[in-house]
């Protein structure tokens, strides 16, 4: 059984630039959520999708988007960039409320906008 | 606005002993809460899950409490060892709310 896997691992972008972010999914997971961790906190929920369709948005602006595809990998997108979306991004596969035990996360992206 | 707070920051304990992490928790009425351990630079990894009708869960030398009453749940390590030396998050779900996360505890366990 394969867990969750994000890429890149480390990233370096200029303010104003574009960001995508990808994520495979735990095997038989259907759902995948994304979430953002400043140094020092918890993480914060951006957006969840379930079988392809958004199912849920955290409070981030629209420049933060998302896809997931028929093999339930994942990708945040982000544009123009700034300077305090410098985080860890975490994916998160699952099963649907109510079916699962947990989520299972990946390792992250760690993002700096300079 | 739903809140969820996790009693300290930093807690430190030493080895043998018994860690108790808190986690409470306002304006929410979650199905399911659940404890994460993280190592740093690392993503959360999965511990334990505690659904609203059921008031603990044990799991090797872990055990979870969830009172919705007191809208409170405790997190205990027993016979601690410096390998539990990591942070530990606290997170609710429920009904259209996705899993929202404690800002953690770091716990260090001293030799």
């Amino acid at each position: 059984e394969t867990g969750v896997t994000q890429s890149p691992t480390h990233l370096i972008k200029t303010r104003g630039q574009q960001v995508t972010l990808r994520c495979s999914s735990q095997s038989g997971h259907n759902t995948v959520s994304w979430y953002q961790q400043a140094l020092g906190q918890g993480p914060q929920f951006i957006f969840q999708y379930y079988r392809e369709e958004e199912n849920g948005r955290g409070n981030f602006p629209p420049r933060f988007s998302g896809l997931q595809f028929p093999n339930y990998s994942s990708e945040l997108n982000v544009n123009a960039l700034e300077l305090d979306d410098s985080a860890l991004y975490l994916c998160a596969s699952s099963l649907p409320v109510g079916n699962y035990y947990g989520y299972t996360f990946g390792s992250g992206t760690r993002l700096t906008v300079v | 606005s739903q809140k969820i707070e996790q009693n300290s920051e930093a807690l430190n304990i030493q080895e043998g002993k018994t860690a108790t992490l808190t986690c409470n928790y306002t304006n929410y009425s979650p199905a399911y809460l659940q404890w994460y351990r993280q190592d740093p630079g690392r993503g959360p990894v999965f511990l334990l899950l505690i659904r609203e009708n059921e008031k603990e869960k044990r799991k090797e030398r872990l055990k979870v409490t969830f009172d919705t009453t007191l809208k409170q749940s405790l997190f205990h390590i027993t016979a601690s060892q410096p390998a539990d030396s990591a942070t530990y998050l606290c997170a609710l779900e429920g009904g259209n709310t996705p899993l929202v996360f404690g800002k953690g505890t770091r716990l260090s366990v001293i030799a």
